[in-house]
């Protein structure tokens, strides 16, 4: 079955940092283009990053400079390393796969994990 | 904030037919990104309804169809079901001189009366 299983969200304070992790089963991580999008509470979706299968990242002007995607390979597996968060941060981030026959849509989606930056 | 205009909410009753529209600009539908629409039922993921602006992935019923006409796509359900209420988002591609920025529309919540 083709999932994606998002792990590592969690409360944090203004100013700290966090990694998402993003298990993927039924295809390969390296092969695709994998993003994160992520939900504010009661708001609606926002792209905050992706990387290609040949390995370039680009990311969101609002979390340029502070967050991280990576992947790791033999895992199966896309991160999201988290730093400086701010309150803004707060949403639930979900990973999605950005799929090239459709026309660049996302496909495939996880379930999502909360995070909350608070003190 | 996204660049994507839709509007806020719809409703009708069971059986009948809506549509939701999703405004961009010279930047992004207006420049020939293809538009792909998600619905989202409360509490889940958002799931693929249409992709390339017309396409419906496998399982999605043929009572969903998307449209794009110059700066604008629109969605539209016909024989609306109750299942059917949920938020519904538009995404595209925007220009940028600094790498790929996927946007979204504002989303829209149909109701079913």
């Amino acid at each position: 079955e083709v999932q994606l299983v998002e792990s590592g969200g969690g409360l944090v304070q203004p100013g700290g940092s966090l990694r998402l992790s993003c298990a993927a089963s039924g295809f390969t991580v390296s092969s695709n283009y994998m993003s994160w999008v992520r939900q504010a509470p009661g708001k609606g979706l926002e792209w905050v990053s992706v990387i290609y299968s040949g390995g370039s990242t680009y990311y969101a002007d609002s979390v340029k400079g502070r967050f991280t995607i990576s992947r790791h390979n033999s895992k199966n597996t896309l991160y999201l390393q988290m730093n400086s968060l701010r309150a803004e941060d707060t949403a639930v981030y979900y990973c999605a796969r950005d799929n090239r026959s459709f026309y660049d849509a996302f496909d495939i989606w996880g379930q999502g994990t909360m995070v909350t930056v608070s003190s | 904030q996204s660049v994507l205009t839709q509007p806020p909410s719809v409703s009708g009753a069971p059986g009948q037919r809506v549509t939701i529209s999703c405004t961009g600009s010279s930047s992004n539908i207006g420049a020939g990104y293809d538009v792909h629409w998600y619905q989202q039922l409360p509490g889940t993921a958002p799931k693929l309804l249409i992709y390339g602006n017309s396409n419906r992935p496998s399982g999605v019923p043929d009572r969903f169809s998307g449209s794009k006409s110059g700066t604008s796509a629109s969605l539209a359900i016909t024989g609306l079901q109750a299942e059917d209420e949920a938020d519904y988002y538009c995404q595209s591609y925007d220009s940028s001189l600094s790498g790929p920025n996927y946007v979204f529309g504002t989303g829209t919540k149909v109701t079913v009366l």
